[in-house]
C-alpha cells in the first residue's frame, strides 16, 4: 500500500528543474507533499485532491492524475534551499486523515 | 506562528527501560497523530486521536507501546520496555480540520530522536 516515489535521489545545479513522482496501486482521495531537511520536521508543501488539479507554491507546483493514481511534484529553477528529502503522503478514497508516506526522494541542489 | 511542541528532543535509553514522549499540538487542533520515522524512510502512522478518542491505532505495537490524550489537548506516547529496534524519530503532528471534513492538513513537530542501546 505504500506509494512508490521516483527517483530515489536527484542532484541538480541551481536553476535547473526537477520532477518527483508518487505512484499508488490503490485509489486515492488526496496526495500530500512534504519536504524534510536533515534532523528537522517535515514541512507541509501542498495537498492535491482527486480531480486532476494542479497547484503552485512559489516555484514548486504539483499535479494529481486520478486515472493513473499518480502525483508529480515540479520544482522549477531550483534554489539551494530546495535541498532536502521530499515525501508524498497518500490518503485512500475516503477522508480519514490517515496518510501513508512514500520512502522519500532526496534532492540535492548544488551551487 | 503556532507550532507543534515535542519533548524531549533527544532521548538515549537502554533496552528494557521505559521511555515517554510528550506532544503539545497547535492550539485548537482536534486531531493529533504520532508517527515513527526510521532513518531513510517515510513517517509511519502509529496512532491517531480525534480529541481524546483513538481513531486509529492499528499500527501501534500494543504489547509495548501506549498513547493517551486524556483531556484532548496534549498527548503522551510511552514505550515499555524499549527494544533496540525502537531507535527512530518519533514525530507528532496535528490538524485543525474535524473528522470527516474535506481535507486534513497535518503540521509536524520537531520530533524526538530515540536511541536504544
Amino acid at each position: 500500500q505504500q506509494p512508490v516515489q521516483s527517483p530515489q535521489a536527484v542532484i541538480l545545479r541551481e536553476g535547473e528543474d526537477a520532477v518527483i513522482n508518487c505512484s499508488s496501486s490503490k485509489a486515492l482521495y488526496s496526495v500530500h507533499w512534504y519536504r524534510q531537511k536533515h534532523g528537522e520536521a517535515p514541512v507541509f508543501l501542498m495537498i492535491l485532491l482527486k480531480g486532476g488539479e494542479q497547484k503552485g507554491h512559489e516555484k514548486i507546483s504539483a499535479s494529481f492524475n486520478e486515472k493513473k493514481q499518480q502525483s508529480s511534484l515540479y520544482l522549477t529553477a531550483s534554489q539551494l534551499s530546495y535541498s532536502g528529502t521530499y515525501f508524498c503522503g497518500t490518503e485512500k478514497a475516503s477522508n480519514t486523515g490517515k496518510l501513508i508516506f512514500g520512502q522519500g526522494t532526496t534532492l540535492q541542489v548544488k551551487p | 506562528e503556532a507550532e507543534v511542541a515535542q519533548s524531549p528532543r533527544y532521548k538515549i535509553t537502554e533496552k528494557s527501560q521505559a521511555v515517554a514522549f510528550w506532544c503539545d499540538p497547535i492550539s485548537g487542533h482536534a486531531t493529533l497523530y504520532w508517527y515513527r520515522q526510521i532513518l531513510g524512510q517515510g513517517p509511519e502512522l502509529l496512532v491517531q486521536f480525534q480529541d481524546e478518542s483513538v481513531v486509529d491505532d492499528s499500527q501501534l505495537p500494543k504489547d509495548r507501546f501506549s498513547a493517551e490524550r486524556l483531556k484532548g489537548v496534549d498527548s503522551t506516547l510511552k514505550i515499555q520496555p524499549a527494544e533496540l529496534g525502537d531507535s527512530a524519530m518519533y514525530l507528532c503532528a496535528s490538524s485543525s480540520m474535524g473528522y470527516r471534513e474535506l481535507v486534513d492538513t497535518q503540521y509536524f513537530g520537531p520530533g524526538t530522536r530515540l536511541t536504544v542501546l
